[in-house]
């Protein structure tokens, strides 16, 4: 079974400018999900979708963060404009069933933002 | 408050010892789940084992264990025989009933000693 699928891994990008990340999550996975994991830290919740709905975004900074799920598979996440704060690693990950307590999510490699 | 605490920024363990990690968390919520997860170098995280609130037993998976003290409202987890590969950050994680988020700990380094 192929696992969740990010890209680029990595990525360098000067303040002010925009960026994007991909994902495609496990075939068959309902609910994806973005984090942001900055040096030193867990990760944290950007964005929870099911499907192509959004469950939680309650911590995605929405003045410069955007995310879509287009047809419930692959999703994007932009930055525009990024900020030197935003250098972290962002996580997608994807799980079989939400609403549960055990829902285990898979998660990517991750991709490595440098904000310069 | 911290959700989840994990007070051990670093731990070392000889191979074949046996380890464990700290974890702590805090909920008012009767029904959670606790999860640890494994991130090596590479970047994934990799799951390892859950241990529901209702759950009697302390949750085991081939050598992990987790030991659940309710009362305490700890989770530590146990690694047994540790290898080189066991080298990585594991966090600590809970999730509480309806809620859809995974509130993770800031990790602990784990360092294996041949």
């Amino acid at each position: 079974e192929a696992g969740v699928a990010q890209s680029p891994r990595y990525k360098i990008i000067e303040k002010r400018q925009s960026v994007a990340f991909w994902c495609n999550p496990i075939s068959g996975h309902a609910t994806l999900y973005w984090y942001q994991q900055i040096l030193g830290q867990g990760p944290k919740l950007l964005i929870q979708f099911q499907n192509n709905g959004v469950v939680d975004d309650s911590q995605l900074p929405k003045d410069r963060f955007s995310a879509e799920r287009l047809k419930g598979v692959d999703s994007t996440l932009k930055i525009q404009p990024a900020k030197l704060e935003d250098s972290a690693v962002y996580l997608c990950a994807s799980s079989l069933q939400t609403g549960g307590l055990f829902a285990e999510a898979f998660f990517g490699q991750g991709t490595r933002l440098t904000v310069v | 408050a911290q959700k989840i605490t994990q007070t051990q920024p670093g731990m070392f363990v000889q191979e074949k010892e046996a380890v464990t990690l700290d974890c702590t968390y805090d909920t008012s919520d009767p029904s959670y789940g606790l999860f640890w997860y494994k991130q090596p170098s590479s970047g994934e995280m990799i799951f390892l084992i859950y241990q529901g609130s209702y759950d009697q037993q302390n949750a085991t998976e081939g050598r992990y264990s987790l030991n659940f003290q309710k009362a305490r409202k700890s989770a530590n987890l146990v690694i047994s025989a540790s290898q080189l590969g066991d080298s990585a950050m594991y966090f600590c994680a809970m999730r509480e009933s309806g809620a859809n988020n995974l509130f993770f700990g800031t990790g602990t380094r784990l360092t294996v000693i041949p």
